[in-house]
């Protein structure tokens, strides 16, 4: 198992640019997550996905759109980057099952600077 | 609303320290609680978790018991190494299988030699 993965590992964007941030799982985990991560603030979460085609907003959602057309894929968009966007970006997963544990399994981030 | 809030750092130790992080929440009925490190340059692992009042979690010589009375979930070890210098953070996921994870802003731990 290759677990969470996270491409790229590292990004420079302008101000404006659009890109996107991939996350794959290969766990079988419905649930997953993004989260940033900024000095001092901890690990915030941006959004998250209970199923496929099920989203909805954490704490800091503006800026970023995100789907879930598969189990294994939670693709983090932003559309029009700015400076405030810094970050590290972390995915994660873990397993909805009753009795599961509730154990979530983070990638390895990516680590974005807008300019 | 539900929040985890952390001692500040950095915490600054010498090898075969004691150590103790602080880590206090507020929460909506009786979360599950987690701690979590990050070594240098890498993701968050799971070190520990607990999910009922009175659990203690344990692993790899850390320990975290869940007080409900006084909402805590303090980590503690009784004799830290420079290997567990890393950053680390206290969690917890509301009632409800919703996924989510509320995680307080890091603590830092050196361990110097």
């Amino acid at each position: 198992n290759a677990g969470v993965t996270q491409t790229p590992k590292f990004q420079v964007l302008k101000t404006g640019q659009s890109m996107t941030l991939q996350c794959a799982q290969d766990m079988n985990h419905e649930y997953m997550s993004w989260y940033r991560q900024d000095p001092g603030m901890g690990l915030r979460l941006i959004h998250y996905s209970v199923g496929a085609g099920i989203t909805d907003q954490g704490e800091v959602p503006n800026g970023y759109n995100v789907s879930r057309s598969t189990t294994e894929d939670f693709p983090l968009r932003l559309l029009s980057a700015a400076p405030s966007q810094t970050s590290v970006y972390f995915c994660a997963s873990r397993s909805g099952k009753a009795g599961a544990g509730e154990t979530q399994y983070f990638g390895p981030g990516t680590r974005l600077l807008v300019l | 609303g539900n929040s985890v809030t952390q001692m500040e750092g950095p915490v600054t130790l010498s090898e075969e320290a004691f150590l103790t992080i602080n880590c206090t929440y507020t929460a909506t009925g009786y979360p599950s609680l987690f701690w979590y490190v990050q070594y240098p340059g890498e993701g968050l692992q799971l070190l520990l978790k607990a999910t009922k009042a009175d659990d203690k979690g344990s692993n790899k010589g850390f320990e975290a018991t869940y007080r409900k009375e006084t909402t805590s979930f303090h980590l503690e070890k009784g004799s830290v190494q420079v290997s567990d210098s890393a950053v680390y953070f206290c969690a917890l996921s509301p009632r409800g299988n919703t996924g989510k994870l509320i995680f307080g802003q890091g603590t830092t731990l050196q361990v110097k030699p």
